[in-house]
C-alpha cells in the first residue's frame, strides 16, 4: 500500500505569492517523523523542515511552514513569498517504525515558479 | 552543501560491468543510506549501514552490496549490471541510528548518475 501521497504533480505560482504542497501519508506508528525535502533540476537533495508525531507546534523554517494535521494524517508544504529559485521538484516522505525507521518517500511535486 | 561527498558525480558503463559508487557521510554522522531514483519506481531505500554494521534492507537487489568502512565512508557496489539500473544513486547521512527525533533527519549528497549502455 502506498503510504505517501502527493496528489499534486504538477503546480504553478506566481513569484511572491504563497503555495501549499499537499501530503497524505499512512501508518499504524503513533511515532513518526515527516520531512519534506527539495530537488532542483541540478539533482541534490536538500532537506526543508522535519516534523515529528509528537510535536505539538507546526514547524517552521525561514519562508516553509508545516501544516500538521495529524487526525487527518496530513502534513502540507506551506512556501511563502515565493522566489524563482523556489522552482525545483518537492518530495514528502515519512520515517515510521513499521517501515524499519527509515524513508519512504512520496512521488512529488514539480513546483514552478512564474515572474 | 550537505556535508556528504559522493563520487563519482557521473558513471557510463556497460552492461554485464561492474561499478562502485562511494561515500562519505557528515562529519559526526555514524548512519549512511543509499537509495535509488529512477524515473518509472522513484526514491527508493536500499540499505542502511550503522557504524559500520548493517541495519536495514530495503529493496536491493542481489547484485548490489555495499559496505562502511571504520572511517565511516561507504562504497555501493553493482555488479552484472543492466539497462534498467541506470538512474541516480543517492547517499545520505544522519547523526543517529535513525529510531526518532531531530536526530533522524538525513542528509543527501549530490548523487551519482548511473548510466548503463
Amino acid at each position: 500500500a502506498q503510504k505517501i501521497t502527493q496528489t499534486q504533480p504538477g503546480m504553478f505560482v506566481q513569484e511572491k505569492e504563497a503555495v501549499t504542497l499537499d501530503c497524505t501519508y499512512d501508518t499504524s506508528d503513533q511515532s513518526y517523523g515527516l520531512f519534506w525535502y527539495k530537488q532542483p533540476s541540478s539533482g541534490e537533495m536538500i532537506f526543508l523542515i522535519y516534523q515529528g508525531s509528537y510535536d505539538e507546534q507546526n514547524a517552521t523554517e525561514g519562508r516553509y511552514s508545516l501544516n500538521f494535521q495529524k487526525a487527518r494524517k496530513s502534513a502540507n508544504l506551506v512556501i511563502s513569498a515565493s522566489q524563482l529559485g523556489d522552482s525545483a521538484m518537492y518530495f514528502c516522505a515519512m520515517r515510521d517504525n513499521n517501515y524499519g525507521q527509515n524513508f519512504v518517500f512520496g512521488p512529488g511535486t514539480r513546483l514552478s515558479v512564474l515572474p | 552543501d550537505s556535508g556528504v561527498t559522493q563520487t563519482p558525480k557521473h558513471l557510463i558503463t556497460a552492461t554485464g560491468q561492474r561499478v562502485t559508487l562511494r561515500c562519505s557521510p557528515r562529519s559526526g554522522d555514524l548512519s549512511v543510506y543509499w537509495y535509488q531514483q529512477s524515473l518509472d519506481q522513484g526514491l527508493q531505500f536500499l540499505i542502511q549501514y550503522y557504524n559500520g554494521e548493517e541495519r536495514a534492507k530495503g529493496n536491493i537487489l542481489e547484485r548490489f552490496s555495499a559496505q562502511q568502512f571504520p572511517d565511516l565512508h561507504s562504497e555501493l557496489n553493482l555488479s552484472s549490471l543492466e539497462l534498467g539500473d541506470s538512474a541516480l544513486y543517492f547517499c545520505a547521512s544522519s547523526p543517529g541510528t535513525g529510531s526518532g527525533g531531530a536526530k533522524n533527519i538525513q542528509y543527501f549528497g549530490a548523487g551519482t548518475r548511473l548510466s548503463v549502455l
